[in-house]
């Protein structure tokens, strides 16, 4: 079955920079993107990219250029995103999804989630 | 981008009950509508995608409906475990956006 293990909660500092990690297994990694979702406590969702695991092409939403880069490793399926300068803005849960399209698009997997907590 | 607007933002009903949330799109989607479940904790679920289809394992009390701009998922015979926050999402363009949400609780 299609399962994103993320990696496990992080505490930082302001001003520092996290890297995040979504392992994917039971299915084929490289034929499906994988895109990257926040959502602050009580908030909704917001998409912040989505990387190509074949190509390594990827597509940011513009109010995340910049805060994060999307990475993947074929080798060990797993997709990678690193926040950077980060704020106590950016303290969130973040989700990976795998995205399927049919003309269009939507998240039918998603990761557990991570929390990263900013504070000084 | 295009902008997503759910109402209401919360609503309290009974077990057993229907309910109906709605999704405005800020243009037309053209039927790539999307609606997850979220409960406290919890990864979002997905629901229905393209408007009207039901994902597998989904509950038929589930449905939904909508076109160009206008979108609906209605729950009927409200069971326990649907006591959830849902979300819309537009499936259409990037940046995929999101509705701000609508909390059901048990009233």
């Amino acid at each position: 079955q299609v399962q994103l293990q993320q990696s496990g909660a992080e505490l930082t500092k302001p001003g520092s920079s996290v890297k995040i990690s979504c392992k994917a297994s039971g299915y084929t990694f490289t034929s499906y993107d994988i895109s990257w979702i926040k959502q602050r406590p009580g908030q909704a969702l917001e998409w912040i990219g989505a990387i190509n695991p074949g190509s390594g092409g990827t597509g940011y939403n513009e109010k995340f250029k910049g805060k994060a880069t999307l990475t993947v490793d074929k080798s060990s399926s797993t997709a990678f995103m690193q926040l950077s300068s980060l704020t106590p803005e950016d303290t969130a849960v973040y989700y990976c999804a795998r995205v399927d399209y049919g003309g269009y698009s939507w998240f039918a997997y998603w990761g557990q989630g991570t929390l990263v907590t900013v504070s000084s | 981008d295009i902008q997503m607007t759910q109402s209401p933002t919360s609503l309290a009903a009974s077990v057993g009950e229907s309910v109906t949330i709605t999704c405005l799109a800020s243009e037309d989607i053209y039927g790539s509508l999307v609606w997850y479940q979220q409960k406290p904790g919890k990864s979002p679920q997905l629901l229905i995608y393209g408007a009207t289809i039901l994902e597998d394992g989904i509950p038929s009390r589930f449905s939904g409906s909508g076109s160009d701009t206008q979108y609906s998922l209605k729950i009927n015979s409200l069971q326990p475990e649907d006591f959830a926050s849902y979300y819309c999402q537009n499936g259409l363009s990037t940046p995929w956006t999101f509705g701000g949400g609508t909390k059901l609780e048990l009233k």
